[in-house]
């Protein structure tokens, strides 16, 4: 089964802190994918990655970066965290040869206080 | 940028009964998936339509590619309580464009 893991469920952070967030696939895909979502809104892309060291910035980039430095792993960054990034992310990742079906990670409920 | 539109947004149903709902868009699609998100997890794919008209199924589930290419639906028969979640539309343009997720509809199943 593919399994995609995020290293928190939960997480409280401070305003203007620098938070990480985790991703780690374990099925060799090529793609991966960070997305927020939020109630009303669906899932809005951040940033994607096609392989180890490139990105793409997806629909809402502002206030974000990534790194990809393996291919199993794709990380968020938030540099300054600000309240209004209080919002449950998601990590998803894609074979090459599949341009369709996403695997999602469980998501990580992050709150910025 | 595109968006996708769903209704309806939420739905509170007795077990037993059958859900419909759908997604609509502006902008045609050439690929329309529909994903399901359990509490707590991240979503899962259902279904993945491919072809104007085409109808699909998957157990009690059964989703339709509108002929215009600019909607979709998914029906469920007989819900139960394991039914419980969000449902996600998505469409894809071409194969090498971004998804885009609708806001999905917030389904509860009523024992």
């Amino acid at each position: 089964d593919v399994k995609v893991t995020q290293s928190s469920r939960y997480l409280v952070k401070r305003t203007g802190e620098k938070v990480f967030l985790e991703c780690v696939q374990d099925m060799d895909h090529e793609n991966m994918f960070w997305y927020r979502q939020d109630p009303g809104l669906g899932l809005r892309l951040i940033y994607f990655s096609y392989d180890v060291k490139m990105k793409e910035k997806g629909d809402i980039p502002e206030g974000y970066s990534v790194s990809r430095e393996k291919k199993e792993r794709f990380s968020l960054i938030l540099e300054s965290a600000s309240t209004n990034q209080t919002s449950m992310y998601l990590c998803a990742s894609r074979p090459l040869n599949s341009y369709n079906e996403q695997f999602f990670g469980p998501g990580t409920r992050l709150t910025v206080l | 940028g595109q968006q996708l539109n769903q209704s309806p947004q939420s739905m509170f149903i007795q077990e037993g009964e059958d859900v419909s709902m759908n997604c609509t868009s502006s902008s045609i699609f050439n690929t329309w998936l529909w994903y399901k998100q359990d509490p707590g997890e991240g979503p899962v794919l259902l279904i993945a339509l491919y072809k104007a008209g085409e109808l699909t199924s998957n157990g009690r589930l059964t989703a339709q590619f509108g002929i215009t290419r600019k909607d979709s639906f998914l029906n469920i028969s007989a819900s139960i309580p394991s039914d419980v979640g969000i449902y996600f539309c998505a469409g894809q343009k071409t194969s090498y464009d971004k998804v885009i997720f609708g806001p999905g509809t917030s389904l509860s199943v009523i024992p």
